[in-house]
């Protein structure tokens, strides 16, 4: 089944605590994303790859890492979280930058 | 910097009415829009993607039309039904970039 999986999809952790939160799909993307959703502001885009080692800044890039090695894997990075990153994470990929994007089920990260 | 507006944020219907869902934006430049369905603690499910030189796009009961030089597009869904309730969002992509709006969250009632 053609999919984008997010692992954990949910995640407690404390002020400093380094964790990465893994993101994958099985078709062959080239373009993938990272977004952020927070109430009444809706999805921000973090950071996005346009293919293996090229990653670009998106919105709200501060504070968040993110590595592209392999075509299917780009693992979202949060070197010293803190309170204000608690939010809902999807991860997104597409065929090419402008085609259908297909997204993640989601990851809900509490930082305290 | 895109900003993409959703009007109205929330509304209620009974079953069998049409819905008509907004989205605007402010920088026409686009590449294409796309409408999506969020489920509450779910992912977004793609409904459908209008590239910028097409005026509308159409999926079943789902029927999206593109004004893109009035930066506007608008989502119809004919004949709701209690499966329609959900929070619609519209993307729009610029370069590399996608920008969302906050989302018109439907309910049809029974």
């Amino acid at each position: 089944e053609a999919q984008v999986t997010q692992n954990p999809r949910y995640l407690i952790t404390v002020t400093g605590k380094k964790l990465t939160v893994t993101c994958s799909q099985n078709m062959n993307h080239e373009y993938m994303s990272w977004y952020r959703q927070d109430p009444g502001l809706g999805l921000r885009q973090i950071y996005y790859s346009m293919n293996v080692e090229v990653t670009d800044k998106g919105d709200v890039p501060e504070g968040y890492k993110v590595s592209r090695k392999e075509k299917r894997n780009f693992p979202l990075i949060l070197e010293s979280p803190s309170p204000n990153q608690t939010s809902l994470y999807f991860c997104a990929s597409s065929l090419r930058p402008y085609t259908e994007q297909y997204f993640g089920p989601g990851t809900r990260l509490t930082v305290t | 910097k895109q900003e993409v507006t959703q009007i109205p944020a929330a509304l209620s219907v009974p079953e069998g009415e049409n819905l008509v869902l907004n989205c605007s934006f402010t920088d026409s430049a686009i590449y294409n829009l796309q409408w999506f369905r969020q489920d509450p603690g779910k992912g977004l499910t793609s409904l459908l993607l209008i590239q910028s030189s097409q005026r509308e796009q159409t999926s079943g009961r789902l029927n999206a039309s593109l004004d893109k030089s009035s930066g506007r597009s608008t989502l119809y869904i004919a004949a709701s039904q209690p499966g329609d309730s959900a929070t619609y969002l519209c993307a729009v992509r610029n370069d590399y970039k996608l920008s969302f709006g906050a989302g018109t969250t439907v309910t049809v009632r029974a």
